[in-house]
């Protein structure tokens, strides 16, 4: 079965610096996806980035972007120039057939 | 944002009563899911449905039944809820399966005691 693990459960950073957020995923399938989604305080899943696991070049959203290491199976997400509106839960997902989330890391902006 | 409502948006209920949670879509998206959130958990997959009245079940799908009689509406219900069954739960909608991107709806908690 694929699961997805986030190993940091809350994380800080310093509004205006860069945080790495990471996830490890364990899958036999050759073709699939990867997100991120972000969830406020609102509870909202809201999509941050999608990577195709066929696509070498990592994905890009404006100050949000990932680096996919596909043979070591890691799906970190980098959030550039934090703001304080980046603050939330962020979950890794992954999918094949299926949509797999991870436990989920509890981001803290600092002003 | 996608066109996808839920309700209620949050319900107390008590043991053993059964519960029907709605989710609407505008998008006309063929696939469907519900899912449930509970701390240390992430989101899990009950039940999904890939066309009307075509339903299949998830990874925790013990004491729930779905249905979809619509196109736009896919129904999540406790027959008979339990405690262990108070959770976050979310709808989500996708075009094409699996080689799309999931969108989810805004959520609704139940409280079972």
């Amino acid at each position: 079965a694929q699961t997805v693990t986030q190993s940091q459960p809350e994380m800080s950073v310093q509004e205006a610096e860069t945080v790495t957020l990471s996830c490890t995923y364990d899958t036999s399938e050759s073709d699939y996806y990867l997100f991120w989604y972000k969830q406020p305080p609102s509870r909202q899943m809201i999509l941050v980035i999608r990577q195709e696991a066929y696509k070498q070049q990592n994905a890009t959203e404006n100050r949000f972007s990932v680096n996919f290491q596909k043979a070591a199976k890691s799906f970190s997400l980098k959030i550039s120039d934090s703001q304080l509106g980046d603050a939330a839960m962020y979950f890794c997902a992954y999918r094949a057939q299926k949509l797999v989330f991870g436990q989920g890391t509890r981001l803290t902006i600092n002003p | 944002d996608a066109g996808i409502t839920q309700s209620p948006r949050h319900k107390v209920t008590e043991t053993g009563t059964p519960v029907t949670l709605r989710c609407h879509q505008t998008e006309n998206h063929r696939y469907m899911y519900w899912y449930r959130q509970d701390p240390g958990h992430g989101l899990r997959l009950i039940h999904y449905s890939y066309g009307v009245k075509d339903t299949d079940k998830g990874e925790v799908s013990d004491g729930y039944s779905v249905s979809r009689s619509k196109t736009e509406d896919f129904l999540l219900t406790l027959e008979s809820a339990t405690s262990s069954q108070t959770s976050v739960y979310f709808c989500a909608i996708s075009d094409r399966g699996s080689t799309d991107t999931q969108y989810f709806g805004p959520g609704t908690r139940l409280t079972v005691l």
